[in-house]
Parts: C-alpha cells; structure tokens; sequence
C-alpha cells in the first residue's frame, strides 16, 4: 500500500521568509508524487506532480518540490512566501497505470506572518 | 472550460435522512472521482467511474453509499439514514483521456460540505 506522511499540521513563516512543506512517502513501487493546495471553501488546485525524469520539479506560483529517493521524502519549498499562499497543502501519491486514485496525507496549514 | 461543478454546496439534514449530491465533470473528462474529506484530515478515496463504468470502490463506502453515472457524465453520490459521522466535504474530481503524460490530473470541484445533526 502507498502512503504519504507531512510533518507540521501548521507552518507559519514570516513573509519574505522561505517555505518549507515536509512529506514522505511510502511506496513498493517508483512513486507518482503530488502536491495540492487548498484555499478555504474550495476544491484542490495542483501545484505541482512527480512522475519520473527531473527530481527537481517546478509548479505553478513560484512553488517547487525535489524528489529524493534516497530519504523517501518529496518536500515542498517557495524561495519567498506571500500572504497569498496561506492556505492548506495536501501531499498526495498515486498508483500506477489503471489505478489513479490518489492517497492524500492529512495536510500543512501555511500561516503567513505579515 | 467551466471546470467541475458540485451541487449543492451545502447541506444540512437529519440524522436518518437520505441526501444526494450532484457531480458535473469538466465536458469529455471520462474518468470522475469521489472523495471525502473530513475536518483536519486530508480527501479519501471512495470510489471512481470510467465513464458509466464504476471501477472501483473503497471500504470506505458502506452499503449506505451509492454512486451512478448513469451516461457517463454526470454522477451522483447519494447517502441513505444519514449518520452523524458522515458529515464531511465531499468532492468530486474527473480526468481526461487526451492529457498527455500519466498520471492525468484530476480536476476537483468545490465540494459539497454535508452536516448531519
């Protein structure tokens, strides 16, 4: 079975200052790695995905991840946060071809501090 | 591209009572997803649809759970003698077949937020 875990239910990190989302995973086979954001009252928005190639991997709003496979681990970074990114994160694994559902760990609440 | 929709967004009901929620997948998207997220946890799987095809179901989903997709695009969640537990955000995402790269993204709607008292 896959699963992913994130260390800190909550961020908070002073605008300006760097972002750092922790999660690590769990898989028997080469994972597909996702991370998702959440703002209040809506659905989730892909921020970025991991499938295979580049380790390092860039999303949308300056935001980008680095798979290691060596720790298990696919932690989210942003160089600077903006009061714009408070909201909750989700990181998220997939299984493979024909079995795409996802398997979500329990979520980062990112407060920015002004 | 209006995106996913859900319907309604809210709703509350009694405990006992029977409520259905209403899915509208991005246009052509053949895969459609359910999931439910309870408060402070992340979404769970439930179940998904190839088109009018349900191909798999989770745990999860008792037999108090149904979900149709009766033409292959549009679906529907419904929850029979509602239980306290069931209140949640459920959320429907779906999936096109003409992405590219594997895995597809799949794109979530706003949800539908059930509180049962």
């Amino acid at each position: 079975a896959q699963s992913v875990t994130q260390l800190g239910s909550h961020v908070s990190v002073s605008e300006g200052a760097l972002v750092l989302l922790r999660c690590n995973y769990s898989s028997s086979v080469p994972p597909y790695l996702f991370w998702y954001v959440q703002y209040p009252n809506q659905g989730l928005q892909l921020l970025l995905k991991y499938t295979t190639g580049a380790t390092l991997v860039k999303g949308i709003n300056g935001f980008e991840a680095e798979f290691k496979k060596s720790e298990t681990s696919f932690h989210l970074t942003k160089p600077s946060a903006h009061m714009s990114d408070a909201a909750e994160y989700f990181c998220a694994v997939s299984g493979h071809f024909g079995n795409e559902k996802l398997t979500f760990g329990t979520g980062t609440r990112l407060t920015i501090i002004p | 591209d209006t995106g996913v929709s859900q319907d309604p967004r809210h709703k509350i009901t009694k405990r006992g009572q029977n409520v259905t929620f209403r899915c509208d997948p991005i246009s052509e998207h053949n895969r459609l997803y359910w999931y439910r997220q309870t408060l402070g946890q992340g979404p769970e799987f439930l179940t998904y649809f190839q088109n009018e095809a349900q191909l798999e179901k989770s745990r999860l989903l008792s037999d108090r759970f149904s979900a149709e997709r009766p033409k292959g695009s549009f679906s529907t969640l419904e929850i029979q003698r509602t239980e306290q537990g069931d209140s949640a955000m459920y959320l429907c995402a779906s999936s096109s077949p003409l992405q590219g790269q594997y895995p597809r993204e799949q794109y979530f709607g706003p949800g539908t937020r059930l509180t049962v008292t």
